[in-house]
């Protein structure tokens, strides 16, 4: 079945730094999904990105759907202690369907 | 207006019994989801229910495993006999129907299930 690539597995920054994730499939979608997870809740999701090359801000969140369709990133910028948490990715190629999810990226920030 | 709602939020249970997971979605939500997370591994797609009816169950692992939900209301998951693989956090996500653009999946706070 499709899988997710999601990278790096953890990050360990500083307040304030800038942080990249992304995720590579060997296959297409056609919509890419960003979530992130707090302890003891569930996933929320901050971005949603339909179309080939489309470039989405939420915030201090950016996040691209990549040319190919095979791929995604995600930015947060200026960190704060608060962006703690595990962020994954997700694939989608029809509405209403199942969501494919990345192994997700483990967030931690030092102030 | 109230999220998707699971229970119990914790169950730990040992190898051979019974249990049962709850999910009750944002109400007005035709389309209702099971995942499963097991730990340090992505999470995992196991059904789809389209009111009351299941539209897409290709991701339950096995027979051992059972989902209703009767009413298209709020659905069941039942594990029977729970086996040590089956620990982890079951979540249950909801969405409105989908005519007329994207609806994307809200997410409950997961049941974690822990068989010993």
């Amino acid at each position: 079945g499709q899988q997710l690539n999601q990278s790096p597995q953890s990050m360990f920054i500083q307040e304030g730094e800038d942080v990249s994730m992304n995720c590579t499939s060997s296959s297409i979608f056609n919509t890419w999904l960003w979530y992130k997870q707090d302890p003891g809740e569930g996933p929320v999701l901050l971005i949603a990105l339909y179309k080939a090359g489309e470039l989405t801000s939420n915030g201090r969140l950016t996040a691209q759907f990549g040319i190919t369709r095979k791929d995604s990133f995600l930015n947060i910028s200026a960190s704060i202690p608060s962006d703690v948490g595990i962020y994954f990715c997700a694939g989608r190629n029809q509405a209403g369907t199942a969501l494919i999810f990345g192994k997700g990226t483990t967030l931690s920030v030092s102030s | 207006e109230a999220g998707v709602t699971q229970f119990p939020s914790h169950s730990v249970i040992e190898k051979g019994q019974t249990v049962t997971l709850r999910c009750d979605p944002i109400s007005g939500h035709d389309n209702l989801y099971w995942y499963r997370r097991v730990m340090g591994k992505e999470i995992k797609f196991l059904l789809h229910f389209v009111k009351e009816s299941k539209q897409d169950e290709s991701g339950m692992p096995n027979n051992r495993f059972l989902a209703e939900r009767t009413g298209g209301t709020y659905s069941t998951l039942k594990v029977q006999p729970a086996e040590l693989e089956d620990s982890g956090v079951y979540f249950c996500a909801s969405s409105p129907y989908l005519g007329g653009g994207a609806h994307e999946q809200y997410f409950g706070p997961g049941t974690r299930l822990t068989v010993t």
